[in-house]
C-alpha cells in the first residue's frame, strides 16, 4: 500500500520559474491537502480540496495554484518561484467519512529557490 | 477553530514518563483533540486522538479533564526514538478543513 506518494523529492528551481509539486494517493480519500514547513516552523495550509473538482485556499495561498481533477491527484503549481517559496512541502489525505483527524503525510518534497 | 498552547521544547531522558500538556480553552462542543509526531525530514504522524476523559493506544495515553479546555499527552518509558515535534490540534466538526498546526513541542531525549 503507497499511501500518500510526493514526487519530486529535491528540487531547485531558479527565480521566476514555474514547476508541478505531484501528489497521489491510492487510498480513495475525498480530503487532500498541501502544507509548507519552513526551518524550526510548524506545518501551515496552503490549499485543500475535498473532493474532485473542489478546491479551496488555506493560510499562505499566494503564489500557488491546485487543481483536482481526480480523486487521486492533488498537484501543486508554483507559478512564479520566489526564494520565499524554499521550503518543504508536504501533502496529506484523509477520509471525510472517517470522522477523525488522521491525516496520513507524504514524505515531503524538498524545494530550493535560488 | 479552537487556538492551542503548547511547550515550545521538553527534555527528558531514557525510561522516563513525558507528559506534554495542551492548553485549547476556547475548545466547542464538538472539537475534539488529536496529536501528532513529526520527526525530522518526514511528514507528520497521528498518534492519538480523544473527546474526553482517557484514552490509551499502543504508543501513548491521552488525558483529557471534563472541562477539556486542556489535554495532556502521555508518552510512558521514552527511548531515543521518541525524539520528535508533537503537535496538539483540535478538529471541529466541519472536519480536518484548515487544519491548523502550530509549531508543537519538541521533545529532546537524551541517554
Amino acid at each position: 500500500n503507497a499511501g500518500v506518494t510526493q514526487t519530486p523529492k529535491f528540487q531547485v528551481l531558479k527565480t521566476g520559474q514555474s514547476m508541478t509539486l505531484q501528489c497521489a494517493q491510492d487510498m480513495n480519500h475525498e480530503y487532500m491537502s498541501w502544507y509548507r514547513q519552513d526551518p524550526g516552523m510548524g506545518l501551515r495550509l496552503i490549499h485543500y480540496s475535498v473532493g474532485a473538482g473542489i478546491t479551496d485556499q488555506g493560510e499562505v495561498p499566494n503564489g500557488y495554484n491546485v487543481s483536482r481533477s481526480t480523486t487521486e491527484d492533488f498537484p501543486l503549481r508554483l507559478l512564479s518561484a520566489a526564494p520565499s517559496q524554499t521550503s518543504v512541502y508536504f501533502c496529506a489525505s484523509s477520509s471525510v467519512d472517517a470522522n477523525t483527524g488522521e491525516l496520513f503525510f507524504g514524505e515531503g518534497s524538498r524545494l530550493t529557490v535560488l | 477553530l479552537a487556538k492551542t498552547t503548547q511547550p515550545i521544547s521538553m527534555d527528558s531522558y531514557e525510561g522516563q514518563e513525558v507528559n506534554i500538556t495542551c492548553s485549547h480553552n476556547n475548545i466547542a462542543t464538538n472539537d475534539y483533540i488529536t496529536w501528532y509526531q513529526q520527526f525530522p525530514s518526514q511528514g507528520p504522524r497521528f498518534i492519538i486522538q480523544g473527546y474526553k476523559t482517557k484514552v490509551t493506544n499502543e504508543v501513548a495515553s491521552l488525558f483529557i479533564p471534563a472541562d477539556r479546555k486542556s489535554s495532556t499527552l502521555s508518552l510512558p518509558r521514552v527511548s531515543l526514538s521518541d525524539t520528535a515535534v508533537y503537535y496538539c490540534l483540535v478538529v471541529g466538526n466541519t472536519g480536518f478543513q484548515k487544519l491548523v498546526f502550530g509549531t508543537g513541542t519538541r521533545l529532546l531525549v537524551s541517554p
